[in-house]
């Protein structure tokens, strides 16, 4: 049974540009969230979503935007990158409320 | 809002002894969940222990206990028997009930088993 798969586990990108993270929750799970963790800190919840749409939302600028797929897979997309917007960044999953999995993350570095 | 605090930011322990890493939280809610999540190099956050707010009794999980002090918001772990393998990033999380849609995270204990 896979868990969370997020992709890809490492990049390295430049100010200004954009990237996209995807994260495919584990099987049964239908919700999934994205948190960013930066380096000496604990993760912080960027938004949520279910059935496709943004159910809850952390306080992270537009900059950072999302999409859930039919499959409940999703993405997280980041513009105009900053040298602050380096961290790992976690997927969780869940099936609806708790049961949280969380993946191995992506660590976005911005030079 | 809530804010979760966790003061060690490193601990050491030998093997086989037992260590406490402390935690506090504030919040104005009721009603609301309290975790222990372990994170280990491979980066994965792994569930060691859960606490419903509204249960008196603390929880344990084989080697690992909570002592929760509702009224003084604390909670802290308890880990009996340390193990090499539990060597790792510990973050203490709260999660209230009536959303349920967000873990607001302490700034985690760096925890050393020495052999």
């Amino acid at each position: 049974d896979a868990g969370v798969t997020q992709s890809p586990t490492h990049l390295i990108k430049t100010r200004g540009q954009q990237v996209t993270l995807r994260c495919s929750p584990k099987s049964g799970h239908d919700t999934v969230s994205w948190y960013q963790q930066a380096l000496g800190q604990g993760p912080q919840f960027i938004f949520q979503y279910y059935e496709e749409e943004e159910r809850q939302r952390g306080n992270f600028p537009d900059r950072f935007s999302g999409h859930q797929f039919p499959n409940y897979s999703s993405e997280l997309n980041v513009n105009a990158l900053l040298l602050g917007d380096s961290a790992l960044y976690l997927c969780a999953s869940s099936p609806g409320f708790g049961g949280y999995t969380f993946g191995s993350g992506t660590r976005l570095t911005v030079v | 809002a809530q804010t979760v605090t966790q003061s060690q930011p490193e601990m050491s322990v030998q093997e086989a002894e037992t260590v406490t890493l402390s935690c506090t939280y504030d919040t104005s809610e009721s009603n609301y969940y309290l975790f222990w999540y372990k994170q280990p190099p491979s980066r994965q956050m792994i569930l060691v222990i859960r606490q419903e707010a509204y249960k008196q009794q603390n929880a344990t999980e084989n080697r690992f206990s909570v002592n929760f002090q509702k009224a003084a918001k604390s909670f802290s772990l308890k880990i009996s028997d340390s193990q090499l393998g539990d060597t790792a990033m510990y973050f203490c999380a709260f999660m209230a009930s009536n959303t349920g849609n967000q873990f607001y995270f302490g700034t985690g204990t760096s925890l050393t088993v020495i052999p």
